[in-house]
């Protein structure tokens, strides 16, 4: 059973660059072809859909966040990480990654699993 | 571009059917999932493609889609259903939520 689990900073300073990690257990991340997502949340609010990237590197993202996200992808470590700079207190939220299942390995897709997500602050 | 209009809140007593609804622009064109997230907790994918369920899932939790509006309907609905909910669709390269729905147990 493939499991998620977010890892990196929780304090980021404003202006600067966010930088998170999520590992994949119980599976290879290469194996199935699937995506991997990033998905937020800020404390109160719903959820926001940040970007995607397949295991060959191809990546798909938010326009309204398409400038500042890039995704990445280790298969060697069965990772995959997001970062998004230039930060500011708007990005203060839980961050959770999730697996991108679909009937026909393209569009659309529905998240399942998701890790248990990570609190990043962005704060002075 | 393309918006999920979801009630913030539903109230329903125990052994009732609760009913949330997800609006969008022809939203019956579309494929739409659903999510259970209590507090604390990551969401859960309750129904998904519509109508189909996971393993795992209860049947008491069905779905259906068509015109401008998609319904996630729970059934027999029990204590531990109190949630928020959220409806989901790709439109234009990017995937959207819904606003979430708080569903009470009364």
């Amino acid at each position: 059973q493939v499991q998620l689990q977010e890892s990196g900073p929780g304090l980021v300073k404003p202006s600067q660059t966010l930088s998170l990690t999520c590992t994949v257990s119980g599976g290879s991340i290469s194996s199935g072809s699937y995506y991997w997502s990033w998905i937020r949340q800020p404390a109160g609010k719903g959820l926001e859909w940040i970007g995607r990237i397949y295991t060959s590197g191809s990546t798909n993202y938010n326009p309204s966040l398409k400038s500042r996200v890039t995704i990445s992808v280790d298969t060697s470590k069965n990772q995959f990480s997001l970062k998004l700079s230039s930060v500011t207190a708007a990005d203060t939220a839980v961050y959770y990654c999730a697996r991108d299942v679909s009937a026909y390995q393209l569009p659309p897709f529905w998240f399942d699993p998701w890790g248990q997500g990570t609190l990043v602050t962005v704060s002075s | 571009s393309y918006v999920l209009t979801q009630p913030p809140s539903v109230s329903v007593a125990p052994g009732q059917t609760a009913r949330i609804t997800c609006g969008g622009n022809n939203i019956g064109s579309k494929s739409v999932h659903w999510y259970q997230q209590k507090p604390g907790q990551a969401p859960v994918l309750v129904v998904y493609d519509d109508s189909d369920r996971p393993s795992g899932i209860p049947e008491r939790f069905s779905g259906s889609n068509s015109g401008n509006t998609a319904t996630l309907t729970i059934s027999r609905v029990e204590a531990g259903d109190e949630a928020d909910y959220y409806c989901q669709v790709w439109d234009s390269s990017s995937d959207l939520f819904g606003g979430g729905t708080k569903l009470t147990v009364l």
